[in-house]
C-alpha cells in the first residue's frame, strides 16, 4: 500500500524558508515523479513542482525563483523548500505521487503551514 | 499557463439525482484531463485520467467525456458519500494547473 506523510514545520515566519519532507513508503522513489502542491481558499489547488529520481526537476515559473525540490533515495523521501516566504505562502501544503504524465494518484494527508511573526 | 473553468461553482442536489459539471480549458488539451474528488479535511483522490478512464475502485456510477477544451463529469444517481468537492486537473502542458472546483452540497 502506498503511504505519503508530509512532516515539517506548522509556523514560518515571513522572509525565512518553508521547509518540508515527505516520506514515501509502499514504492520505491526510484519509479514515477514525486511532486508537491500546494492548496489554498483564494488560488484553489496549486502544483509547485515535481522530481524524478535522476535529480531532474519541473517547477511551476510561478513560483520557480524561490522553490527547491531534492530527493533522497536512500531515505525514500523527498523535500521541498521555498524561500522568502509570506502570508501569501500560507497553505496546506500536499507531496503526491506523479505516475509520469502528471496523474496525482497517491496523496500525503496535506500539512497545514502557516506564515506569521 | 492553461486556465480551467469549471461549472457551476456550487451545486445543489439530492440523493439519487444525475449531476454533470463542467471543466472548460482555456486552450487545447487533447484528452489530457483529469477529475478528483476532495472530501473536507482530506486530500484529493484520482477519480479519472485521460477525459473517460475511471481509475481502479471508482464506482461505476462516475462517468467522464470530452476533449479539446469542453470536459464533462457525470454522476448517475448521486449517493451519500458523493457529496464533495470535485477537480479537474491538465496534463497537456507544464505546469500542470487545476480547475477552481464545484462543490455538490445537499440539497
Amino acid at each position: 500500500q502506498v503511504q505519503l506523510q508530509e512532516s515539517g514545520p506548522g509556523l514560518v515566519k515571513p522572509s525565512e524558508t518553508l521547509s518540508l519532507t515527505c516520506n514515501v513508503s509502499g514504492s520505491s522513489i526510484r519509479t514515477y515523479y514525486w511532486s508537491w502542491i500546494r492548496q489554498t481558499p483564494g488560488k484553489g489547488l496549486e502544483w509547485i513542482g515535481h522530481i524524478y529520481y535522476t535529480g531532474r526537476t519541473n517547477y511551476n515559473p510561478s513560483l520557480r525563483s524561490r522553490v527547491t525540490i531534492s530527493l533522497d533515495s536512500s531515505q525514500n523521501q523527498f523535500s521541498l523548500k521555498l524561500n522568502a516566504v509570506t502570508a501569501a505562502d500560507t497553505a496546506i501544503y500536499y507531496c503526491a505521487r506523479d505516475d509520469t504524465t502528471g496523474l496525482f494518484d497517491y496523496w500525503g494527508q496535506g500539512t497545514l503551514v502557516t506564515v506569521s511573526s | 499557463d492553461i486556465q480551467l473553468t469549471q461549472s457551476p461553482s456550487f451545486l445543489s442536489a439530492s440523493v439519487g439525482d444525475r449531476v454533470t459539471f463542467t471543466c472548460r480549458a482555456s486552450q487545447g488539451i487533447r484528452r489530457f484531463l483529469a477529475w478528483y474528488q476532495q472530501k473536507p479535511g482530506k486530500a484529493p483522490r484520482l477519480l479519472i485520467s485521460s477525459a473517460s478512464n475511471l481509475q481502479s475502485g471508482v464506482p461505476s456510477r462516475f462517468s467522464g467525456s470530452g476533449s479539446g477544451t469542453e470536459f464533462t463529469l457525470t454522476i448517475t444517481s448521486l449517493q451519500p458519500e458523493d457529496f464533495a468537492t470535485y477537480y479537474c486537473q491538465q496534463l497537456n502542458t507544464f505546469p500542470w494547473t487545476f480547475g477552481q472546483g464545484t462543490k455538490v452540497e445537499i440539497k
